[in-house]
């Protein structure tokens, strides 16, 4: 059965901190991995990883795919109080036809 | 703002009934897919059509059915209410499935309150 899992479920840190969100998966016909933030609305595409080793980075965020492993790490450096949400990590299987996503880590950020 | 709409926001009904929910994709993209998303559940991935024609399903109950309009906009339709069904429905688009991979946009959910 394809699945994704993140870990960890909860974090709770002090801006500033840099956090790491991990998502492992096991899926046939794997086509890409996708992260998004969901604050109390929708989702909110973050990256989208298709190859190995390559990092993606927007400002604070950054995330790398490892297919060999099976797993992607998303990583927040100088956390704020607006990246407090929660973290979702999704992998599209069959040419896109499919989605898979994780139940995401929640991520809170104290001032 | 993703650019996908879905309506209703709130939907408030008894059990047993039947409702429509209504998702209008990004302009250009024909792909729409659906989830359901509940507490206890994540989201999970409902079913997925592209052009008018269904590509993939999910775990979708028989209950609920979709189609995708000419003009590309989707409807889901669920039936038979129960208080299990309660949830936040997403609709996402995305220009099409194929050789490359591309990410997916959601609307803003419709919340499904089933009393």
């Amino acid at each position: 059965e394809d699945k994704v899992v993140q870990s960890p479920l909860s974090l709770v840190v002090h801006e500033g901190d840099t956090v790491t969100l991990n998502c492992s998966y096991e899926v046939t016909n794997f086509r890409s991995l996708l992260w998004y933030k969901q604050e109390k609305k929708a989702p909110t595409f973050l990256f989208m990883l298709t190859s190995s080793g390559i990092e993606k980075k927007s400002g604070r965020l950054s995330s790398i795919l490892d297919k060999k492993e099976l797993f992607s790490i998303l990583n927040i450096t100088a956390t704020q109080t607006g990246d407090s949400a929660v973290y979702l990590c999704a992998v599209s299987v069959d040419t896109g036809n499919q989605f898979y996503f994780g139940t995401g880590t929640s991520l809170t950020v104290i001032p | 703002d993703s650019g996908v709409t879905q309506t209703p926001k709130h939907l408030i009904t008894a059990t047993g009934q039947r409702v429509t929910l209504r998702c209008s994709p990004r302009s250009g993209d024909l792909s729409v897919y659906w989830y359901q998303q509940s507490l206890d559940q994540g989201l999970q991935f409902l079913i997925h059509y592209y052009n008018g024609e269904e590509r993939a399903k999910g775990n979708i109950l028989e209950r609920f059915s979709a189609q995708q309009f000419p003009d590309l906009h989707s409807e889901l339709n669920l039936s038979s209410l129960e208080l299990g069904d309660s949830a936040l429905y997403f609709c996402a688009s995305s220009p099409r499935p194929g050789l490359l991979a591309y990410e997916q946009y959601f609307g803003p959910g419709t919340r499904l309150t089933v009393t």
